[in-house]
C-alpha cells in the first residue's frame, strides 16, 4: 500500500467548475501536511499547508481529518490557469530528525474553456 | 531572491558511466534534499543535509549514488556507475529550518537519461 494514495484523475472540467480532490496517508505518525502543484515538466511549487482546523486561500480550501487520516483540496470557479497536478504531500519525522516530505502520485486537472 | 538552481537540467548517459548533479540551495537555507521521480512512479526522498551533514540517508536506493555537501553550500550526487533504472528527474530541494512553517522549495530538476 502507498503511503499517500491520490485518484490519478484526470479531472477534466468546465471554467467556473468547484472540483475537490481526496488524499489519504498510512502513517498515523505524520505530522504537517500539504498541497503542492506541479506543472508540466517543472517542479513541484507549495500550494498551502493544510491544518486541522481546515484553512482557505481565495478559492482554494484545504481540510485535514486525523481521525480518517484524509486531507482534501476545493478548487471552486477553476480557472484555466489552475490547469496541473495536485500533489497532496505529507510530512513525517524521518531519521535523525529530518524531514522527508512523502509525495502522493498526484491528481491531473485540465480546466477547458 | 534566487530560487534554488540545478545543473544540469537534462542529462543522457550510457549505462556504466557517472554522472554528477549540482544543486545550489536558496542563500542561507541550511536544510538541502534530494528528491527523485522514475518514470510512473511518485516523487521519493532520497536524503537530507543539515549543512555539510548528512542528517537522513534512508531513501539512498544503494551504494552506487554518493551526495556530497561540502562547505554547507551547493550539493552534488553522483551516480556511479549509472543503471538504466537510475533514469528519472532529480529534484534538489532547500529549507531555512526544519519547522513546519519552514517551506521547502525545489529547484528545477535534473532529468537524467541513461541509455
Amino acid at each position: 500500500r502507498k503511503e499517500v494514495e491520490q485518484d490519478p484523475g484526470p479531472f477534466n472540467v468546465p471554467e467556473g467548475a468547484t472540483v475537490a480532490f481526496n488524499c489519504t496517508y498510512s502513517n498515523s505518525a505524520s505530522q504537517s501536511f500539504f498541497w503542492y502543484r506541479q506543472d508540466c515538466r517543472k517542479e513541484p511549487k507549495l500550494l498551502m499547508s493544510v491544518y486541522s482546523s481546515g484553512n482557505e486561500d481565495g478559492r482554494f480550501t484545504a481540510q485535514l481529518n486525523r481521525a480518517s487520516q484524509y486531507i482534501s483540496l476545493l478548487i471552486r470557479d477553476s480557472k484555466l490557469s489552475d490547469s496541473a497536478t495536485y500533489l497532496c504531500v505529507v510530512n513525517a519525522l524521518g531519521a535523525g530528525s529530518a524531514r522527508q516530505l512523502t509525495f502522493g502520485s498526484g491528481t491531473q486537472l485540465t480546466v477547458l474553456p | 531572491e534566487a530560487g534554488v538552481t540545478q545543473f544540469p537540467s537534462h542529462s543522457v548517459i550510457e549505462k556504466g558511466q557517472t554522472v554528477t548533479l549540482r544543486c545550489d540551495p536558496i542563500s542561507g537555507h541550511d536544510n538541502l534534499y534530494w528528491y527523485r521521480r522514475v518514470m510512473g512512479k511518485e516523487i521519493k526522498f532520497l536524503l537530507h543535509f543539515v549543512k555539510e551533514s548528512k542528517q537522513d540517508e534512508s531513501g539512498m536506493p544503494n551504494n552506487r549514488f554518493l551526495a556530497e555537501r561540502t562547505g554547507g553550500t551547493y550539493s552534488t550526487l553522483k551516480v556511479q556507475p549509472a543503471e538504466l533504472e537510475d533514469s528519472g528527474v532529480y529534484f534538489c530541494a532547500s529549507s531555512r529550518g526544519l519547522a513546519v512553517q519552514d517551506t521547502q522549495y525545489f529547484g528545477p530538476g535534473t532529468r537524467l537519461t541513461v541509455l
